[in-house]
């Protein structure tokens, strides 16, 4: 089974800042992963993915993302965060043995920027 | 573009009866329905997936007694909740895409209540 984990509970930087979201999965096939966005209380919200191809994927609002197979990890990151980026990231992942079908979520890094 | 509409947004039901929640995909043919649970303080956990002429596929800890399913065409789903209790509480979420290399686009969730 393919699994995924966020080391960080919670996140806190300064407007403006780096930021680095980390993520870990576990799976020695063919794998698909990406990063969602969830403001307070509300559904998710796409960020990013990779499947193949170029490791580094660039998203929306400045989030990229690079994916290493030699350190099983997918960290988001963004140059320069905005108050408004603060919210919860969850990592997914989905796995060939499953047909890409089952969508599995890490716990969720809570990033919160002070402007 | 690609939208999911979940109703109702928010729910409260008595402790022992059900709630039946629902899934509108729009701008797409939802082949394939993820449904999950975030309880509070934790990640979304994947309920179940059902794809349009096959069988819905159960997560461990979630049974089709406790929470069925229908997909009856590609653009709607129905979950019900089954006997609610107090640890059934949290945002449930439906995620839908249209076939294997697309991303899952996620409704706003329906967060229950239970008292």
């Amino acid at each position: 089974t393919q699994t995924v984990s966020q080391s960080d509970a919670h996140v806190t930087v300064f407007e403006g800042d780096s930021v680095e979201l980390r993520c870990n999965y576990s799976y020695g096939g063919s794998i698909y992963l990406s990063w969602y966005i969830q403001h307070h209380g509300r559904g998710l919200q796409f960020l990013l993915k990779y499947y193949s191809g170029n490791p580094v994927v660039q998203g929306v609002n400045g989030f990229k993302a690079e994916f290493s197979k030699s350190d099983s990890s997918f960290h988001l990151r963004k140059a320069s965060v905005h108050w408004s980026d603060s919210a919860v990231y969850f990592c997914a992942v989905s796995a060939l043995n499953t047909g890409y079908q089952n969508f599995y979520f890490g716990k969720g890094t809570s990033l919160t920027v002070i402007p | 573009g690609a939208l999911v509409y979940q109703y109702p947004r928010r729910t409260i039901c008595k402790s022992g009866t059900s709630m039946r929640m629902e899934c509108q995909a729009v701008g797409f043919q939802a082949t394939s329905v993820a449904w999950y649970r975030q309880s509070p303080q934790k990640t979304f956990e994947l309920i179940a997936l059902s794809t349009v002429n096959s069988a819905i596929k159960y997560e461990q800890n979630f049974t089709q007694e406790k929470f069925p399913i229908s997909h009856p065409n590609l653009s709607f789903s129905s979950m019900t909740v089954l006997n609610a209790y107090l640890e059934d509480r949290g945002l449930y979420l439906c995620g839908a895409r249209g076939h294997l290399n697309s991303d899952y686009t996620f409704g706003s969730g329906t967060r229950l209540l239970v008292i």
